[in-house]
């Protein structure tokens, strides 16, 4: 069966520090991965997409990056967090053939001071 | 470009039925969803309907598709106190790898 494990659960940072979470999907082979930032009243922002090693789409501008180094690892960094940036982070993923669901990760929730 | 809009909270009684609505604007739009949030969890899909299709039924839920105004809801029948939660509406559409999500509508089931 599928499974995706997404960490650090939860991250307290000061502004200005960097930020790395980390996403693993194990059970599949080449999904679709996704990085959501949740933050209060705003619902769920996409922040980036992958459809395959290397390539990444991002929705949103912003002092965020997103890499994917291996087939199944999602990676979400920032060399300089900002407030702003606080927020509850989702890992996601879905088959390449589109069947229609996404899978969720627990959540990483990131407190920037 | 897309737009996907939820009222933020709804407030029911145990045992009577919930209603939550959902407007979105992409009119390519091939999957509309429900997911569910339990506090400080992931979402979990609860159910989802195709762009041709006007109902879909799933024991105590009904979701409802207007296409023509581009409306979405979803009716919980006998709502438990396990139904407290977030319930996020989403569509994606064809030859798109993208997800859209609503703001979310805060469920919250009265005893």
């Amino acid at each position: 069966s599928q499974t995706i494990h997404q960490w650090p659960a939860t991250l307290v940072q000061p502004v200005g520090s960097p930020l790395s979470l980390e996403c693993t999907v194990e059970g599949t082979s080449n999904p679709n991965l996704y990085w959501y930032r949740q933050a209060a009243g705003r619902g769920l922002q996409l922040l980036f997409y992958s459809v395959g090693i290397g390539q990444i789409s991002s929705e949103v501008p912003q002092n965020l990056s997103a890499s994917r180094p291996q087939d199944r690892q999602f990676i979400l960094s920032s060399k300089k967090l900002l407030l702003s940036d606080s927020g509850f982070y989702l890992c996601a993923w879905s088959v390449q053939e589109f069947t229609g669901e996404l899978f969720f990760g627990e959540g990483s929730r990131l407190t920037v001071l | 470009g897309e737009d996907v809009e939820q009222s933020l909270f709804l407030s029911v009684r145990e045992g009577d039925s919930s209603v939550i609505n959902c407007t979105y604007t992409d009119s390519s739009s091939t999957y509309l969803y429900w997911y569910k949030q339990e506090p400080g969890a992931g979402l979990q899909l609860l159910t989802y309907i195709f762009s041709n299709m006007d109902m879909k039924q799933d024991q105590r839920l009904t979701v409802l598709l207007n296409k023509k105004d581009k409306h979405l809801s979803l009716r919980i029948a006998d709502t438990q106190t396990g139904d407290s939660a977030i319930y996020f509406c989403a569509e994606s559409g064809t030859g798109t790898y993208k997800y859209i999500f609503g703001t979310g509508t805060r469920l919250k089931v009265l005893a």
